[in-house]
Formats: C-alpha cells, sequence, structure tokens
C-alpha cells in the first residue's frame, strides 16, 4: 500500500498566520490526494480533492497544490475556527491517510 | 443534502463480530459511487477497512480482508459492515462515508461522512 506522511505532526500559530502543511508519498499519486479537517468530536471535512480542487464551501484562504509524491496545504491568513486536525489521504489506489497535522493556538 | 447515519452496538465482545449499519439520505445507493467504512483510532489514525457498490461489487483493505464483509440493501438505501473476530485493537470510531467519484480521471474523495460512531471491544 500506498503511505502517506505529512509534517510536521503538529504545529502552533496564531491567527492572521499563514500556515503551510506537507503531505508526502511513497510513490507517485499523481494529482489524487485529498485533504481534509477534523475538529474534535466531528468527522472529518473535505476541504480539497485532486491536490488543488477546493470543494464547494471552503473558504478560499485554503488552497493545495503538488503532484506526483509531494503535495501542499496552506491556509492563508489562519482563522480562529481553523484550528483542527488535518489530515492528507491518497485516493490513487486503495485510500489511505497521513498520520494528521494538528493546528493549534500558540 | 447528502447524509449518512451510523447505528449498531457500542460494545463488542473479543473474538465476536462487530456489526454495524448506515443509512443514507439523500443519495441512492444505487448512485454512481462507492459506499465505504472509515475507522479512527489513537493507534492507528484514519484506516479504510473497505467499500462496495451497488452491484454489490466489494473492495477492502488488505489487512483485514479476511475478516471484513460489507453488504448492501437497495431496498431500505443502506449498508452495512461486519468484522469478525474482533480484539481491543479493533476498538475505534468507525464511519460510513462516501467515496464520491469525480468526473475525469479517476479521481474520488470522502464526502460526506457519517457522525462516527464509537465501538469498543471489551468483555
Amino acid at each position: 500500500d500506498i503511505q502517506m506522511t505529512q509534517s510536521p505532526s503538529s504545529l502552533s500559530a496564531v491567527v492572521g498566520d499563514r500556515v503551510t502543511i506537507t503531505c508526502r508519498a511513497s510513490q507517485s499519486i499523481r494529482g489524487h490526494l485529498n485533504w481534509y479537517q477534523q475538529k474534535p468530536g466531528k468527522a472529518p471535512k473535505i476541504l480539497i480533492y485532486a491536490a488543488s480542487s477546493l470543494q464547494g464551501g471552503v473558504p478560499p484562504r485554503f488552497s493545495g497544490s503538488g503532484s506526483g509524491t509531494d503535495f501542499t496545504l496552506t491556509i492563508n491568513t489562519l482563522e480562529p475556527e481553523d484550528f483542527a486536525t488535518y489530515y492528507c489521504q491518497q485516493s490513487y489506489s486503495d485510500p489511505t491517510f497521513g498520520g494528521g497535522t494538528k493546528v493549534e493556538i500558540k | 443534502q447528502v447524509q449518512l447515519q451510523e447505528s449498531g452496538p457500542g460494545l463488542a465482545k473479543p473474538s465476536g463480530t462487530l456489526s454495524l449499519s448506515c443509512v443514507v439520505s439523500g443519495d441512492s445507493v444505487g448512485s454512481d459511487h462507492w459506499w465505504s467504512w472509515v475507522r479512527q483510532s489513537p493507534e492507528k489514525g484514519l484506516e479504510w477497512i473497505g467499500e462496495i457498490r451497488y452491484s454489490g461489487t466489494t473492495n477492502y483493505n488488505p489487512s483485514l480482508k479476511s475478516r471484513v464483509t460489507i453488504s448492501v440493501d437497495t431496498s431500505k438505501n443502506e449498508f452495512a459492515l461486519n468484522l469478525r473476530s474482533v480484539t481491543a485493537a479493533d476498538t475505534a470510531i468507525y464511519y460510513c462515508v462516501r467515496r464520491t467519484l469525480g468526473e475525469t480521471g479517476g479521481l474520488n474523495w470522502f464526502d460526506p461522512w457519517g457522525q462516527g460512531t464509537l465501538v469498543i471491544v471489551s468483555s
């Protein structure tokens, strides 16, 4: 199976910061990479699919980039509601998820 | 608005079978998507268990394949998970999810998700 590695596993930030999370696949997955946001006690929610396509209703401060094995999720101008855990997931073969990045308040 | 709702016992006995159902509203399990189960635990994180299409075609995580059966009931618009020979390692929050298929290139993503149900394996 394809292993997904996220970094960092956690980070501290303040409202207004620009935050970047990276995800690396153990082999090329072309553009088959999705990003999710999860808040405590809730199910994950899709933010970005196909590496860079914003899901409807998701604020444009979220963006994704990358292809092949290296991908990035960027949150421009962090808002209070963005403190959460973020996961990447490859959809190129049997789905697998990254270990998550927890974005905490500094 | 598509919604999924899990139901089933919150407790399973070691060596027994974990059984959950997921009722779908706002979409048909006969539509052109995959209907999936994903679980989450602190130890393993998010783990895809398997999925089914309306035709009955299934895909399973190889690490769980020997113990998993996923079925679909189009008359009730629901699908179900059976996980056999459970141990404490199967304790997790279980989510039912639609694996939405994009229009091109095999793209797909998990959306929407059920709220999740905690299943504890304990005697």
